[in-house]
């Protein structure tokens, strides 16, 4: 079965810095891909970044990468000068190749609130 | 339309009454999902459509909830005879197909049952 755990339930972080959230995950997939969604209040998930388990380098997508550490397992969300709007619930997901890619299982997610 | 819709956005019920869940994917995209968020947890996988078709049914949680998907576009989640523990907020998302890695998710519709 596949798991993420995420267990920073909170994060502060003062603007125009940068922050990591963790994630950690188990599965026996030989293949698997990681994601990164926000949710801000209105409630939609807001998808922010992907990373393959075959994928050489790290993901980025502008202010968002994903610090994969494969060993490890962990998917560790880094953003870079935090802005006020990006405080949300950030939760990380996966999916693999024997419980089907269809499926998204996530994370309880994590708090991050932005201070000026 | 330019991203996935979902009616209501809220819904009051009585307990043991049947409710509709409506969701409108992005126009072109064949992977339909559903999912359920509970208050405070992170989002529970419930049934995947490709074009029509639900292969599996597995994640619905009782035989009370059902779904379908007519003319590989809305889809609609019922959940027969509420219960409380059903209150929760429904998300739909959609993909262009189920290998896509990005799916876009609506709004949610949040379920109350009193």
């Amino acid at each position: 079965a596949q798991k993420i755990t995420q267990t920073q339930p909170g994060m502060f972080v003062q603007e125009k810095e940068a922050v990591t959230l963790d994630c950690t995950y188990d599965t026996s997939d030989p293949s698997y891909g990681l994601f990164w969604y926000k949710q801000p209040s209105s409630g939609e998930m807001i998808f922010l970044i992907y990373q393959g388990s075959y994928d050489q380098q790290n993901a980025t997508e502008g202010r968002y990468s994903l610090n994969f550490q494969k060993a490890r397992k962990s998917a560790n969300l880094v953003i870079s000068a935090s802005q006020l709007g990006d405080s949300a619930m950030y939760f990380c997901a996966m999916r693999g190749m024997n419980t089907g890619f269809q499926k998204l299982v996530f994370g309880t997610g994590t708090r991050l609130l932005v201070s000026p | 339309g330019a991203g996935v819709s979902q009616s209501p956005s809220n819904k009051v019920t009585e307990k043991g009454k049947d409710v509709e869940l409506r969701c409108d994917p992005i126009s072109g995209h064949t992977a339909l999902y559903w999912y359920r968020q509970s208050l405070g947890q992170g989002l529970e996988f419930l049934i995947y459509f490709q074009g029509n078709s639900a292969p599996d049914k597995s994640g619905l949680p009782s035989d009370r909830f059902s779904a379908e998907r007519t003319g590989g576009s809305v889809s609609t989640l019922t959940i027969q005879r509420t219960q409380q523990e059903d209150s929760a907020v429904y998300l739909c998302a959609s993909s262009l197909s189920l290998m896509n890695t990005e799916a876009f998710f609506g709004q949610g519709t949040r379920l109350t049952v009193v």
